[in-house]
């Protein structure tokens, strides 16, 4: 099955400066990789997604940007800001077995 | 309901009580997923319902675990002679197919 690896666990990053999440997967054949942001006590929630039609997605100061050859993808958040401290899940899923195989997680911690 | 819910919230349970978490998922949701989130740990697969197909077990930790989704809407999820390591956060999640995952809050369980 789809095995979903991420890095760093832990990231400190200075408030205002950018942080960056890698995420590897085993399966060639996925084809949708969303992103999940988890408050302190609170559910996951997607952030953005991609799907492997594109190599890049950007919303306001967050980025996905994906690279099928490598079968690695990441999170890119510039300017960073108190309220995105939080763990953050990468996924992915393919056509035909849609499970959600999520990675181990990244807690980000953004230092005043 | 607007979301996934589920209930109870909150569930302390004597070791070797057998206890069910329900999960309602959002309507017309064709896929739902049980994760097992330990404090500070990350998102532990358990089962995956997608439509009418046989459900995606390999996560179920060991066979004291068991789900069931009615319907294709309710789903739950029976842990049977609970021990101390099951206590944990239960999330279910639903989603139509390859899109955004909804989760639920959790159900919170202690087993003492």
């Amino acid at each position: 099955g789809e095995n979903v690896e991420q890095h760093p666990s832990t990231l400190s990053v200075q408030e205002g400066d950018s942080a960056v999440i890698k995420c590897t997967y085993s399966d060639s054949a996925s084809n949708y990789f969303p992103w999940y942001k988890q408050e302190l006590g609170k559910r996951p929630q997607l952030i953005i997604d991609i799907r492997s039609n594109v190599g890049e997605k950007k919303d306001q100061r967050i980025a996905v940007t994906l690279n099928k050859t490598a079968k690695h993808f990441s999170l890119h958040i510039t300017e960073t800001q108190p309220e995105d401290s939080a763990v953050y899940f990468c996924a992915a899923s393919k056509l035909g077995n849609e499970k959600l195989t999520f990675g181990t997680g990244t807690r980000l911690t953004i230092i005043p | 309901g607007a979301g996934v819910s589920q209930s109870p919230s909150n569930k302390v349970t004597e070791k070797g009580k057998d206890v069910e978490l329900r999960c309602d998922p959002i309507s017309g949701h064709t896929a739902l997923y049980w994760y097992r989130q330990s404090l500070g740990q990350g998102l532990e697969f358990l089962i995956y319902f997608q439509g009418n197909s046989a459900p995606d077990k390999s996560g179920l930790p060991s066979d004291r675990f068991s789900a069931e989704r009615t319907g294709g809407s309710v789903s739950t999820l029976t842990i049977q002679r609970t021990q101390q390591e099951d206590s944990a956060v239960y999330l279910c999640a639903s989603s139509l197919s390859r899109n955004e995952a909804f989760f639920g809050q959790g159900t919170r369980l202690t087993v003492v």
